[in-house]
């Protein structure tokens, strides 16, 4: 089955300064790929997704690119911000026949100190 | 997914009891999905439903049924046999078409083994 392997599983930034969350996956037939927010105690929220058929896609200061030769995509944040902290989960959907699911990253805690 | 409610919100359960945990949406969506989550380990797949009536494994069944008698409603029991049931269990919903749908989860409930 699918693979999903995320880093780093912390991350501590600067106020302002990007962040930068890597994710590999090993099923080539996976064609898409969510990211999530999750804040302490709450739900995962989608923050932003890419499809196989896109390289890269931006969202105001979060943009995600996807390298499908590689098989791994990345989340940026760029200017951050206290309030980005939170932990973030990749994704990668997969197949089986008519059925299809999402397999998660272990997720990468990020902290933006003021 | 403010349309997505579980409930209830904190659920403490002796050992060798059985317990449901309730998951409901009115989103008009297909496919519906438990969760679990453990620290460090993100979202893992327990059940998942594509339509009414039909379900399938995830990848940590073990312990757990599921039902889907209902569109609206995807309720996940948790049995005396699954060994370690203390954890954060999430449902999630997608539209149900196909392998780019995105999902939404709900609030989540809090289960504790006493």
């Amino acid at each position: 089955g699918e693979n999903v392997e995320q880093h780093p599983s912390t991350l501590s930034v600067q106020e302002g300064d990007s962040a930068v969350i890597k994710c590999t996956y090993s099923d080539s037939a996976s064609n898409y790929f969510p990211w999530y927010k999750q804040e302490l105690g709450k739900r995962p929220q989608l923050i932003i997704d890419i499809r196989s058929n896109v390289g890269e896609k931006k969202d105001q200061r979060i943009a995600v690119t996807l390298n499908k030769t590689a098989k791994h995509f990345s989340l940026h944040i760029t200017e951050t911000q206290p309030e980005d902290s939170a932990v973030y989960f990749c994704a990668a959907s997969t197949s089986g026949g008519s059925n299809y699911k999402l397999t998660f990253g272990k997720g990468t805690l990020l902290t933006v100190n003021p | 997914d403010g349309g997505i409610t579980q409930s209830p919100k904190y659920l403490f359960r002796k050992e060798g009891q059985n317990v449901t945990l309730s998951c409901e949406q009115n989103l008009n969506h297909d496919a519906m999905y438990w969760y679990r989550q453990d620290p460090g380990q993100g979202l893992r797949l327990i059940y998942y439903s594509q339509i009414v009536n039909d379900f399938q494994k995830g990848d940590i069944a073990e312990g757990y049924s599921v039902s889907r008698e209902k569109k609206e409603s995807f309720p996940l029991t948790v049995t005396s046999a699954q060994k370690n049931p203390t954890a954060f269990y999430l449902c999630a919903s997608s539209m149900g078409q196909g392998s780019t749908d995105t999902q939404y989860f709900g609030p989540g409930t809090r289960l504790t083994v006493l």
